[in-house]
């Protein structure tokens, strides 16, 4: 199973605060990045699918970026507000494989 | 509304007693998962039917199966439960041959205990 590393764990900020946190992934044989958005008590919900290396996503206040050649995906969240507070899951696909691999995820909370 | 509907959402049973989870979705998707959710381990994938009549093993398959004879159906089937598979089961689906182009659609989620 190839790993997929989302840091930090979790994540407290103050409403109004930018934040942003990682997903780290094998680098060689790359199909495509997704990003989830997991509130609790509901089921996650896709925000981005990325495959193109220097990919750049945009949802409202979320931007998500791709590094393909270091194995790398930054999810931003710009002025994060309470109702942004759920686990931010990233999940990674290579291309001789058949299924998505998730990360653990990321807890954000954000304190009003 | 477009959706994947699991049911039951919370089920309390005893080791042993064969037991099946529901899951439909209603927007003709060919792909079609199950994973399960446990602290500290993340989502991860029992099984997956990429089309109609065509499953494969996830990474967890031991102690499960399924079965994919309707497009909109794929239930998940635990024929003599154990308690290590009280979990958190969640159902997705995903457009086209080629699912990983396309962002999962995940059901509610099934809360599972086994005693």
């Amino acid at each position: 199973i190839l790993n997929v590393e989302q840091s930090p764990q979790s994540l407290h900020v103050q409403e109004g605060d930018s934040t942003n946190f990682t997903c780290s992934f094998p680098s060689s044989n790359f199909y495509a990045l997704h990003w989830y958005r997991w509130e609790t008590a509901k089921s996650p919900e896709a925000l981005f699918v990325m495959t193109l290396n220097g990919d750049e996503k945009k949802k409202g206040r979320i931007s998500a970026t791709l590094n393909t050649k270091e194995g790398y995906s930054y999810l931003y969240i710009k002025g994060s507000q309470p109702e942004d507070s759920a686990t931010y899951l990233c999940a990674f696909f290579f291309a001789s494989g058949s299924r998505l691999t998730f990360g653990e995820g990321t807890q954000l909370t954000v304190n009003p | 509304e477009a959706q994947v509907t699991q049911n039951p959402r919370y089920l309390i049973t005893v080791t042993g007693k064969k037991l099946t989870v529901t899951c439909s979705q209603n927007m003709n998707h060919e792909y079609m998962s199950w994973y399960r959710q446990d602290p500290g381990l993340g989502l991860r994938q029992i099984y997956y039917s990429m089309n109609v009549e065509v499953t494969d093993k996830g990474d967890v398959p031991e102690g499960y199966k399924v079965s994919r004879k309707e497009k909109r159906n794929f239930p998940l089937i635990l024929e003599s439960p154990s308690p290590n598979q009280t979990s958190l089961y969640f159902c997705a689906s995903s457009f086209g041959s080629r699912p990983f182009n396309y962002g999962y659609t995940f059901g509610s989620g099934t809360r599972l205990t086994v005693v």
